[in-house]
């Protein structure tokens, strides 16, 4: 089974600097890749999905961009953050085919912006 | 056009009583419906998932969802809660064929002692 790491889990950091947080999954080749942001402990939304190297969807135009490197990590960074990115990110990788197709979620990294 | 509502933000209920959360949809042709559960801090867990076949679903911890086509819902069910099932649940939504999945807006689930 598929398991996803996310780093670091928890991040402070000032307005205006820069970020980078990582997703790397094992137990599973060539996923979807997906990053979601919670905002106050409640709805998801997509940022970005990949569905390979080099691949990045984006579905909400914003301050944050992503990356996927190597086949198996993805990357969501920022040049400058502002306080509306504060949130819970979440990592997620779709698994199976068809009829198993299932969204696996790491445990997160709650980024707080000041 | 795919959205996913969860008309409720807050469901209570006492231990040992049946539980219900709502889930309506809207999705073009057949769905793929799942649930998650959230607790304090952590990622989603996947519950459960709707492709196809049998319209009730049992799925972790004892929680069950049925399919209605009629009424485009897919509520999630257990029989008798228990304190440690208060968690934030979240339904979701994918038309076969697309990349993504759609969720609903949560519901808070207490479990009062």
């Amino acid at each position: 089974s598929q398991t996803i790491h996310q780093w670091p889990a928890t991040l402070v950091q000032p307005v205006g600097s820069p970020l980078s947080l990582e997703c790397t999954v094992e137990g599973t080749s060539n996923p979807n890749l997906y990053w979601y942001r919670q905002a106050a402990g409640r709805g998801l939304q997509l940022l970005f999905y990949s569905v390979g190297i080099g691949q990045i969807s984006s579905e909400v135009p914003q301050n944050l961009s992503a990356s996927r490197p190597q086949d198996r990590q993805f990357i969501l960074s920022s040049k400058k953050l502002l306080l509306s990115d504060s949130g819970f990110y979440l990592c997620a990788t779709r698994v199976g085919g068809p009829s198993t197709d299932t969204q696996y979620f790491g445990p997160g990294t709650r980024l707080t912006v000041l | 056009a795919q959205s996913v509502a969860q008309p409720e933000d807050q469901v209570n209920v006492a231990e040992g009583n049946p539980l219900t959360v709502k889930c309506t949809y809207s999705v073009s042709g057949n769905p793929y419906l799942f649930w998650y559960v959230q607790y304090p801090n952590r990622g989603l867990q996947f519950l459960l998932k709707y492709i196809t076949g049998d319209n009730l679903v049992k799925g972790s911890y004892g929680f069950e969802a049925e399919f209605n086509k009629s009424q485009t819902s897919f509520h999630l069910k257990k029989p008798s809660a228990l304190v440690s099932d208060s968690a934030l649940y979240f339904c979701a939504v994918r038309a076969r064929g697309a990349n993504n999945l759609f969720f609903g807006t949560g519901t808070r689930l207490t479990v009062i002692p």
